[in-house]
């Protein structure tokens, strides 16, 4: 099955910096590539998404990347503010034209230093 | 509009209880997912629905954990004989559609925090 490896699980940046969080993925089929982020006790709140037929893809200040070659995408968040603060997931799946669930990363914990 | 909701949001039960968790989609979404989420994790597939038919269980831990949906709408993920293993917050997930290139974002719902002691 598909296996999603995100890094790092920690990332603490100043207030106005830019932050990069990166995944790869093993299964080659995947052409899904969602972003989540997640404040403590709520659930999971989709930020971007990108499909595989797409190298990239920006929305405001966040923007993500895919190399399908190399089978890996990053989130990118420039101007980073205090609400930036969460723990964000990426997330891989077949869900174009079948039904698939989600294969999470572990999480990245995005600190905002004022 | 309404987004998914899950309910309770808290629930604690003694090892060896049932229990069930209700999922109420985004109305009018085909695909509907349950997610478990262990502390410090990220959400693990359990199974998925489109519309009242089960499709994929293949997350399921075991066969203590069953799921339904039986007119296409609410679900509900029932747990038998809880075990502190079973101690995660469960995620309902919809979507509008099966597949395609619009239509197939997932919306999660807030989520059931389970504590079984």
């Amino acid at each position: 099955g598909e296996n999603v490896e995100q890094h790092p699980s920690t990332l603490s940046v100043q207030e106005g910096d830019s932050a990069v969080i990166k995944c790869t993925y093993s299964d080659s089929a995947s052409n899904y590539f969602p972003w989540y982020k997640q404040e403590l006790g709520k659930g999971p709140q989709l930020i971007i998404d990108i499909r595989s037929n797409v190298g990239e893809k920006k929305d405001q200040r966040i923007a993500v990347t895919l190399n399908k070659t190399a089978k890996h995408f990053s989130l990118h968040i420039t101007e980073t503010q205090p609400e930036d603060s969460a723990v964000y997931f990426c997330a891989a799946s077949k869900r174009t034209g079948g039904a698939d669930g989600l294969t999470f990363g572990k999480g990245t914990h995005l600190i905002i230093q004022p | 509009g309404a987004g998914v909701s899950q309910s309770p949001r808290y629930k604690v039960a003694k090892r060896g209880q049932d229990v069930a968790l209700r999922c109420d989609p985004i109305s009018g979404h085909v695909s509907l997912f349950w997610y478990q989420q262990a502390l410090g994790q990220g959400p693990e597939f359990l199974t998925y629905f489109q519309n009242e038919a089960q499709l994929d269980k293949s997350g399921l831990p075991s066969d203590r954990f069953f799921a339904e949906r039986p007119e296409g709408s609410v679900s509900t993920l029932k747990i038998q004989r809880t075990q502190k293993e079973d101690s995660a917050v469960y995620l309902c997930a919809s979507s509008l559609l099966v597949g395609g290139t619009s239509g197939i974002e997932q919306y999660f719902g807030p989520g059931t925090r389970l504590t079984v002691t």
